[in-house]
């Protein structure tokens, strides 16, 4: 089964860090570029990062730029989102999606359930 | 305040047809036919419902459709069944800050 697993959410401070995972099982994940969107409390969808599939190339929404890190794992079929400095407004369900250009361009066919992260004090 | 703007809510009775719009710019879904749209259920994954504009994945009902006009794209559900209640999101390629931009989500209530 083609599946896509978050962890690593929780409760942190502000300023604090945390990083999520996302665990890849059911396919070939080297060949697969994977985003990272997020869903704050109330709010729609967040496009948060991309990562290329020999993780060379990396991109970022502005307000995550200098604070967050994509990162994957090929070996491990893992894909990462290191997270500084975060703030209140970076409290949201995190969500990695696989984008299958083989269907095309922002194609993000295959989801996974979310992890929650919680910034307070 | 989301890129792409969709309304919070639309409702239809089984069997009727509805559609969602969203609008959004020059820079988005005006300049690139990559827009996709997803439905989500709460708790549960989103599901690709349709990419590049207008097209289907294996696997979804042809009662799903997607289209576009200049700056504003459109989804469109025919035969409403109960199961399509759930929230639908909008999503483009985006030239300047970010590669994608969502829209602020609708939840459809099939009455």
């Amino acid at each position: 089964e083609v599946q896509l697993v978050e962890s690593g959410g929780g409760l942190v401070q502000p300023g604090g860090s945390l990083r999520l995972s996302c665990a890849a099982s059911g396919f070939t994940f080297s060949t697969y570029w994977m985003t990272w969107v997020r869903q704050s409390p109330g709010k729609g969808l967040e496009w948060v990062a991309n990562i290329k599939e020999d993780g060379n190339e990396k991109n970022y929404v502005d307000s995550v730029k200098g604070r967050f890190t994509i990162s994957r794992d090929n070996a491990k079929n893992s894909l990462y989102l290191h997270m500084n400095s975060l703030r209140a407004e970076d409290t949201a369900v995190y969500y990695c999606a696989r984008e299958d250009l083989l269907l095309g361009r922002g194609a993000f066919d295959i989801w996974g359930q979310g992890t929650m992260v919680t910034v307070s004090s | 305040q989301s890129a792409l703007t969709q309304p919070a809510s639309v409702s239809g009775s089984p069997g009727q047809s509805i559609t969602i719009s969203c609008t959004g710019s020059s820079n988005n879904v005006g300049r690139y036919n990559l827009v996709s749209w997803y439905q989500h259920h709460p708790g549960k994954a989103p599901k690709l419902m349709i990419y590049e504009v207008n097209k289907r994945p294996s696997g979804v009902s042809n009662r799903f459709s997607g289209s576009k006009s200049g700056n504003m794209a459109s989804l469109t559900i025919s035969g409403l069944q109960g199961e399509d209640e759930a929230d639908y999101y909008c999503c483009s390629y985006a030239a300047g800050s970010t590669d994608w931009v969502f829209g602020g989500g609708t939840k459809l209530t099939v009455l």
